[in-house]
């Protein structure tokens, strides 16, 4: 059964910090790996999605990138601002199972403060 | 505006009736997902439909229901035997394509309270 690990669990920095939020999975064969954002009571956003073809993408100050045969992703966040603070969640659809479920980390909750 | 909607946005209920919560999306999608959340945790796929009556059980299935009887629609009961119903509940839709990429979309969230 695949597995997804989230590191760190927490992540606390001033504002303009560069951040690496790393991701794992145990199982390579997948379809793709989401980033999302999640807000306190609120639902999931998502933010990146690689393909397994892909190694990398970038939306504005975020780039995640995808090595399949390790089994690990990093979401990279460029000049942090507060508005950044949330619950950054991985996860991976898997080809194992059925097409489009997907396998969740725990998440990194980041703060940045100003 | 096009999305998945969830109602209600807080649900409270006393312990051994049933509930059930809403998830509705107008993005012409095939497969509707729903998945529970506890703090700490990451989410854990309770049921999932790819096409109109038809779903599958998930990780977690015990003690919930779902039906879908319209692609817009796809409810989840929460019933009396489920032994720890207080969670938060998100529904989710994506377009599975074999082969290719199928991005979930996310609704706002139920947070279920029992007591």
């Amino acid at each position: 059964k695949q597995e997804v690990t989230q590191i760190p669990a927490a992540l606390s920095v001033p504002e303009g910090e560069n951040l690496v939020l790393n991701c794992s999975f145990t199982d390579s064969a997948i379809y793709n790996l989401q980033w999302f954002r999640q807000d306190p009571g609120k639902g999931l956003t998502s933010l990146l999605l690689i393909q397994s073809s892909q190694r990398e993408q970038t939306s504005g100050r975020l780039n995640a990138s995808l090595d399949k045969s390790s089994g690990r992703s990093t979401l990279y966040i460029a000049a942090s601002q507060p508005g950044d603070s949330a619950t950054y969640l991985c996860a991976v659809s898997d080809r194992g199972s059925t097409l489009g479920r997907l396998y969740f980390g725990r998440g990194t909750q980041l703060t940045v403060w100003p | 505006d096009g999305g998945i909607t969830q109602s209600p946005k807080y649900l409270f209920r006393k312990e051994g009736q049933n509930v059930t919560l809403s998830c509705e999306q107008n993005l012409n999608h095939d497969a509707m997902y729903w998945y529970r959340q506890d703090p700490g945790q990451g989410l854990r796929l309770i049921y999932y439909s790819q096409i109109v009556n038809d779903f599958q059980k998930g990780d977690i299935a015990e003690g919930y229901s779902v039906s879908r009887e319209k692609k817009e629609s796809f409810p989840l009961t929460v019933t009396s035997a489920q032994k720890n119903p207080t969670a938060f509940y998100l529904c989710a839709s994506s377009i599975p394509r074999l082969g290719a990429f199928a991005e979930q979309y996310f609704g706002p969230g139920t947070r279920l309270t029992v007591t």
